[in-house]
């Protein structure tokens, strides 16, 4: 089953912060974060193990809370580049399927 | 170092017509998988392999075969066309299923009429 993300899609100006949530109903192996630009294959951020921890990427950072299945992306100080469609996949407790959320389509204006 | 490679990056396809899809890694990855992508969606898993030799279903499998003779390949075949298949299809790789990242091929682009 896929997770559900929210917001579906964010505006923000640069220098402003976001967060990006991902959440699932089956327990998980991991979580994994992509950026995709338009027209572009999806690039990896980052993965979180299940274990509850919380890693850092630049100015974007990511928690996994493994007991309530979700997830969260941060990005501050939003830069121009920043831009995109993000997109959280659970990868299944057994570790074998990588499903991805519907996306999350950030705008960073001037 | 290539990465994924991934060919034709656009065809057109007839309606009941077959073709493969071809998708290539040079990272030694045991871990590879196809996914859609329809226009603003998310991306649908459609096939998965561990290992060669080794091949599973995903989310959305039907109307595509997979197989996975070598380390390095993983075909993907449309059996019979139809207009539903349309999509941007990614061709991902990976060390491991759900410990690592993946890393995508730039994609191909299928319309069928």
């Amino acid at each position: 089953q896929q997770p559900v993300q929210s917001p579906q899609a964010v505006i923000l100006r640069e220098g402003e912060d976001a967060v990006i949530n991902c959440s699932s109903s089956k327990a998980l192996y991991s979580v994994h974060w992509y950026r995709q630009k338009h027209g572009e294959a999806p690039v990896f951020l980052m993965i979180l193990l299940k274990g509850g921890e919380q890693k850092g990427h630049e100015k974007i950072s990511a928690s996994f809370n493994e007991k309530k299945q979700q997830s969260s992306l941060y990005l501050t100080a939003s830069q121009l580049s920043y831009s995109g469609t993000y997109f959280c996949g659970t990868c299944n407790n057994a570790g074998n399927m990588l499903t991805f959320g519907g996306g999350t389509r950030l705008m960073v204006k001037p | 170092n290539a990465g994924v490679t991934q060919t034709p990056k656009f065809q057109v396809l007839k309606t009941g017509q077959s073709m493969t899809l071809q998708c290539a890694q040079d990272m030694n990855h045991e871990y590879m998988s196809w996914y859609r992508q329809d226009p603003g969606m998310g991306l649908r898993l459609i096939h998965y392999s561990v290992g060669a030799g080794i091949t599973d279903q995903g989310e959305v499998p039907n109307g595509y075969n997979v197989s996975r003779s070598t380390t390095e390949d993983f075909p993907l075949r449309l059996l019979s066309a139809a207009p539903s298949q349309t999509s941007v299809y990614f061709c991902a790789s990976s060390y491991s299923s759900g410990g690592s990242g993946y890393t995508f091929g730039s994609g191909t682009r299928l319309t069928v009429v």
